[in-house]
């Protein structure tokens, strides 16, 4: 089991551009995490999803994020018209479906807005 | 609401001094509660969990439910302890989980 795969690991992007981050969750897994780690701050949870659901989102700012877990192929969580701000690590956790289990949590994705 | 508090941002200690990490939550019901850690340039990973009731890497934690905290400790620190470490919760609904800020420990030698 290769464990929770994130790409790219490092991504710039200038502002006003789309920034994709995709996350592969661990066989067998079917609920994935998103979660955002400002410079010196901890981590904040974003959102949680299982296959083309969203259960909780109450994380995610209001405007220019969105995220899926489509059916087929990885997760994606998708910034539009980044701002500085955005600069973060982004990690991607998964856990399988029983309830309270351990997540096991991807590398993150390093994204630097110029 | 915040569910999981750590009051420490940041906490020193020397090698061979006893260190403890605090958590506190909040939640109606039984939830379950976790220490992740993040060493440097590494990936989370987790440290422990409540119900396993074991000791990781000679690091303890006791979930006292009338106090509602869950504090990580470790008699004796070493410096390969220095990491960032982070309390979470999952409820018992929704297979949600909840982190706290994390405390970022460095243990002087």
């Amino acid at each position: 089991n290769a464990g929770v795969m994130q790409n790219p690991r490092h991504l710039v992007r200038r502002r006003g551009q789309e920034a994709r981050l995709r996350c592969s969750p661990m066989k067998g897994h079917s609920h994935v995490y998103w979660y955002r780690q400002l410079p010196e701050e901890g981590l904040k949870f974003m959102v949680y999803l299982q296959k083309e659901n969203i259960i909780d989102e109450s994380g995610m700012p209001k405007e220019r994020f969105s995220a899926e877990f489509p059916k087929e192929g990885p997760s994606i969580l998708r910034i539009q018209q980044v701002v500085r701000g955005d600069s973060a690590a982004y990690f991607c956790a998964s856990s399988p479906w029983t309830l309270g289990n351990e997540q096991f949590f991807g590398p993150g994705t390093r994204l630097t807005v110029l | 609401a915040q569910r999981v508090t750590q009051p420490e941002k940041l906490l020193s200690v020397f090698k061979g001094a006893p260190v403890e990490l605090k958590c506190n939550y909040s939640y109606s019901g039984s939830p379950e509660l976790f220490w992740y850690v993040q060493y440097s340039r590494q990936r989370l990973q987790l440290l422990l969990r409540h119900i396993s009731r074991e000791s990781i890497k000679g690091f303890t934690a006791d979930l006292n439910k009338g106090e509602t905290s869950f504090h990580l400790k470790k008699p004796f620190a070493q410096e390969e302890d220095s990491a960032m470490y982070y309390c979470a919760l999952s409820g018992t609904t929704g297979n949600q989980f909840y982190f706290g800020t994390g405390t970022s420990l460095t243990v002087i030698p």
